[in-house]
C-alpha cells in the first residue's frame, strides 16, 4: 500500500508571503492529486498531476515521477488561501490514498 | 467536472440512532466513493459504489454499520447505524478515477451525543 507523507503539517505565514508544501510517496502512480480542504469539511480538487507542472491563478503545482515527490506552491499568499491540504495519490482503478493534510494559516 | 450536492451538511445525532447522508450529481457517473475523515485524521475510504451492485467496503468496514444504496448512476447514500460517540467524524462522497478526477461532495460534519 502506498505511504503518503506530507510536510509540514502545520503553517503560519504572513499574507504576502510564499509557501511551499510537500508531498512524497512511496509506490509509483498513475496520478496525485492537491486537494482543499476548508473548515466545514467540503473538499475541493485543485490539480491532477501525473507529470511536470500545472499552474492555475497563484497556485503551482510541480511533481517529480522518479523521486516520488511534489509540491504545491502558494504565491503571494492571503488569510483566503487558510484551509487544509490534502495531497493523495491513485493508479488505475485503486482507490486514493490521503496524506494527512497541511493546516494553513495566512494571517493579515 | 461534475458536481455533487452532499446533504446534510452537519447534523447532531443521539447515541443508538441512524443518519443517511445523500449525494446527488448532476451527471452519470460509474463509480462513487465513501469516505470518513475522524478529528485530525486524514481521509479513509469506506466503501466503492457502483450501480447494480453491493457495495465494495474496505478493511474495518461492514455493511450493517454503513450500509450504502447506489440506486441509479446519480445518486447515492449512505446510513451510519446505531451511532455511538466514536462514529463522530467527516463524511464525504466524490466521483472520479484516478485518471480523469475526482469531484467531492461538501461534506457531513456528524457529531454523536
Amino acid at each position: 500500500k502506498n505511504e503518503v507523507e506530507q510536510s509540514p503539517q502545520n503553517l503560519t505565514a504572513q499574507e504576502g508571503e510564499f509557501i511551499t508544501i510537500n508531498c512524497s510517496y512511496s509506490v509509483g502512480i498513475s496520478a496525485l492529486h492537491w486537494l482543499q480542504q476548508h473548515p466545514g469539511g467540503g473538499i475541493v480538487s485543485l490539480f491532477m498531476l501525473s507529470s511536470g507542472k500545472k499552474k492555475h491563478g497563484r497556485l503551482i503545482a510541480t511533481i517529480n515521477i522518479q523521486e516520488k515527490h511534489s509540491s504545491l506552491h502558494i504565491t503571494a499568499s492571503h488569510p483566503r488561501d487558510s484551509a487544509v491540504y490534502i495531497c493523495a495519490v491513485g493508479s488505475g482503478n485503486t482507490p486514493l490514498v490521503f496524506g494527512k493534510g497541511t493546516r494553513l494559516s495566512v494571517i493579515a | 467536472s461534475a458536481v455533487i450536492s452532499q446533504k446534510p451538511s452537519r447534523d447532531i445525532c443521539q447515541r443508538g440512532t441512524s443518519l443517511t447522508i445523500q449525494c446527488q450529481v448532476d451527471s452519470q457517473v460509474t463509480m462513487m466513493f465513501w469516505y470518513r475523515q475522524q478529528p485530525g485524521q486524514s481521509l479513509t475510504l469506506i466503501a466503492t459504489a457502483n450501480q447494480g451492485s453491493e457495495a465494495t467496503y474496505e478493511s474495518g468496514f461492514v455493511i450493517d454499520k454503513f450500509p450504502i444504496s447506489r440506486p441509479n448512476l446519480t445518486f447515492s447514500t449512505l446510513t451510519v447505524s446505531n451511532m455511538s460517540p466514536e462514529d463522530s467524524s467527516i463524511y464525504l462522497c466524490s466521483d472520479g478515477d484516478s485518471n480523469y478526477g475526482y469531484t467531492f461532495g461538501s461534506g457531513t460534519r456528524l457529531t454523536v451525543v
